[in-house]
């Protein structure tokens, strides 16, 4: 199971883009990352999934370098709204052990 | 909303007592995953079914215990509880025995409150 590293938390004001990166070293050749948002109370929610380059959908994009040992969320333009905590996870896909959530980075926007 | 239901919302209970949380997946989902989070933890895998059959096992304790009945609902029993029970439990699910990331949907999770 790869283990993921990420910032515990970082800070960012209304309107600019946030950038988290997750560090999985001892990722395997058929791992996938994914990353999930979960607010105060609520369950996980899916935001994004690569296996390599960049990934984009209506929410964020995804960044993966050609050796997949990193990845890097990002998120455009953020609000308020966007305060939650991130994970970032790596497993095959469709595997149990995708389920494996770490620790996770608090964003926090500030206005 | 996720379209999977869980109840209670908050159980507040004594040490030593025995609760069931019950989960309702999302219609057409056969796999029902349990998930405990507390503030020390983080959001650690319990135990995985999938129509009815344990599918995956991950950091549940012996004496706490699951299963999905088949109207694919689900219960986590959890007994003999102790202060670091509380916690909140999130139940998931998704469409097949296993899920590609995009395809797990949580609800919104009960509150236990072991007293």
């Amino acid at each position: 199971l790869a283990k993921t590293t990420q910032p515990i938390s970082m800070d960012s004001y209304e309107g600019q883009e946030v950038n988290i990166t997750c560090s999985h070293n001892n990722i395997a050749t058929n791992d996938y990352i994914t990353w999930y948002q979960q607010f105060p109370s609520q369950g996980p929610r899916f935001i994004i999934q690569g296996y390599k380059t960049k990934v984009t959908n209506e929410v964020a994009s995804l960044f993966i370098p050609a050796d997949r040992k990193s990845s890097t969320l990002s998120l455009p333009r953020v609000s308020l709204s966007d305060t939650a905590v991130y994970y970032c996870l790596v497993g095959t896909r469709g595997s149990a052990r995708q389920l494996t959530f770490g620790s996770g980075t608090q964003l926090t926007v500030l206005p | 909303d996720s379209g999977v239901t869980q109840t209670p919302k908050h159980l507040i209970t004594a040490t030593g007592q025995r609760v069931t949380l019950r989960c309702s997946p999302r219609s057409g989902d056969l796999s029902v995953y349990w998930y405990q989070q507390s503030l020390d933890q983080g959001l650690q895998f319990l135990i995985q079914y999938y129509n009815g059959e344990e599918r995956a096992k991950g950091n549940i304790l012996e004496r706490f215990s699951a299963q999905q009945f088949p109207d694919l609902h689900s219960e986590l029993n959890l007994s003999s509880l102790e202060l670091g029970d509380s916690a909140l439990y999130f139940c998931a699910s998704s469409p097949g025995a296993d899920h590609s990331g995009n395809t797990i949907y949580f609800g919104e999770g009960s509150w236990l409150t072991v007293v």
